[in-house]
């Protein structure tokens, strides 16, 4: 079965730089999270969006932008990278929307490095 | 706000050894639980799930019930096997009141030893 695929699945930057982590939901599925995990710690939301409108925002921080596109699939944007933004991104896909009740699956992850 | 919070680990296990991992939870509504696995150099992956009090979500050999009086979801297998080392993240969606988000545990190391 199709997963949930992120690129890339590894990212150097140096301080100050932008990056662009993309994300691609299982087919069909119209909702998209993202999620930071720093190293050791749990992963936190970041933002969500729902057939192509945000829906729900967490600790991101101004620096960072995403949207969803009219295929589903969904890029966060990040700029003026910092050291503290060394974390894994994980994004993950459901089917309906946020409340609905449906599973979210989770892509593999891409690890930035910022130097 | 809403919270997990889990057992701390590491916990290391010789094989055939029964695993307990406790989750306790807080939140204003009624929750959906999820327990997720993390295998190292992966993504998180679902293991098992439930949706309203006294739910049993079971896969693999891992079970855990939802426990609404407790406010509990604890994971449990009866016979663990290396294979089963990895980080075990517990999580919860309060889907009426905080849409669709997990929020997440702080994670527990489990070492399965042969």
């Amino acid at each position: 079965a199709a997963g949930v695929i992120q690129s890339p699945r590894h990212l150097i930057k140096e301080k100050r730089e932008t990056a662009t982590l993309k994300c691609y939901p299982i087919p069909r599925h119209d909702t998209v999270y993202w999620y930071q995990q720093g190293p050791g710690q749990d992963p936190q939301f970041l933002i969500s969006f729902y057939e192509k409108m945000q829906s729900d925002k967490g600790s991101i921080p101004d620096r960072f932008s995403a949207q969803q596109f009219s295929d589903y699939h969904s890029e966060l944007n990040m700029s003026s990278l910092e050291l503290g933004d060394s974390a894994l991104y994980f994004c993950a896909s459901s089917l309906g929307g946020p409340g609905e009740g449906e599973t979210q699956y989770f892509g593999p992850g891409t690890r930035l490095l910022v130097l | 706000g809403n919270s997990v919070t889990q057992m701390e680990g590491p916990v290391t296990l010789s094989e055939e050894a029964f695993l307990t991992i406790n989750c306790t939870y807080t939140a204003t509504g009624y929750p959906s639980l999820f327990w997720y696995v993390q295998y190292p150099g992966e993504g998180l992956q679902l293991l098992l799930k439930a949706t309203k009090a006294d739910d049993k979500g079971s896969n693999k050999g891992f079970e855990a019930t939802y426990r609404k009086e407790t406010t509990s979801f604890h994971l449990e297998k009866g016979s663990v096997q290396v294979s089963d080392s990895a980080v075990y993240f517990c999580a919860l969606s309060d889907l009426y009141n905080q849409g669709g988000k997990l929020i997440f545990g702080q994670g527990t190391e489990l070492s399965v030893k042969p």
